[in-house]
């Protein structure tokens, strides 16, 4: 069955410090894949997507990611975290074709000041 | 110049009750989706829509009846509302089977 695990619930950093939130996916295929984020009692917002070509990819708010097919991963990374930051981060994956989005659980990030 | 919209923006209602939640894109996209985000904020697909037509109906409680009265529009009814059915429900659109944009949500807490 098509997958995604996010194996981090909760994550606590320091304002300035990296960030690296993992996600996994077991697809038969390469899937297309996302970062959506979800600041509480809000919507989500698209921080970038993955389909083909280079492997890492940019998005909004200074977020990257990295696809790795021979981990199955597509993790999300950002050098210096600001408190605005603190949010609710979901990946997400669709086969192709399928137009099901599937999620994982989520990975909540605080941010100590 | 809102994308996706949704109305309303919270909801509380009694248990038996009937509701529905509209959504409404201005993106010119051709499919519409219905996500529910339960309480542990676990996200899943309930219903998708492409050009009015049904294409994914997950195993959700046929009280639930999604509508599209035309490309820009999905509403979702529900009937005889229960208590499980609490939970933030989000539209979504997106240019076939690519990228998809949500909604605010409608926070709906049935008592």
């Amino acid at each position: 069955a098509q997958s995604v695990t996010q194996p981090d619930i909760h994550i606590t950093v320091s304002e300035g410090a990296s960030l690296e939130l993992r996600c996994n996916y077991s697809y038969g295929a390469t899937p297309y894949l996302f970062w959506y984020v979800q600041s509480p009692g809000q919507g989500l917002q698209l921080l970038l997507k993955y389909f083909s070509g280079d492997t890492l990819v940019q998005g909004i708010k200074g977020f990257e990611a990295e696809f790795k097919r021979s981990q199955s991963s597509f993790n999300l990374r950002k050098p210096s975290v600001h408190w605005s930051d603190a949010a609710e981060y979901f990946c997400a994956a669709s086969g192709g074709s399928n137009y099901k989005l599937t999620f994982g659980k989520g990975t909540l990030l605080t941010v100590n000041p | 110049d809102t994308a996706v919209s949704q109305t309303p923006k919270y909801l509380v209602t009694q248990m038996g009750n009937d509701k529905s939640i509209k959504c409404e894109q201005n993106l010119g996209h051709d499919t519409m989706y219905w996500y529910k985000q339960d309480s542990k904020k676990f996200l899943k697909i309930m219903f998708s829509y492409n050009n009015k037509e049904l294409i994914i109906n997950e195993t959700v409680p046929n009280r639930f009846s999604p509508k599209s009265p035309d490309k820009a529009h999905l509403n979702l009814h529900i009937n005889s509302l229960e208590l499980g059915d609490s939970a933030v429900y989000f539209c979504a659109s997106s240019p076939a089977a690519e990228t998809q944009y949500f909604g605010p949500g409608t926070r709906l807490l049935v008592l």
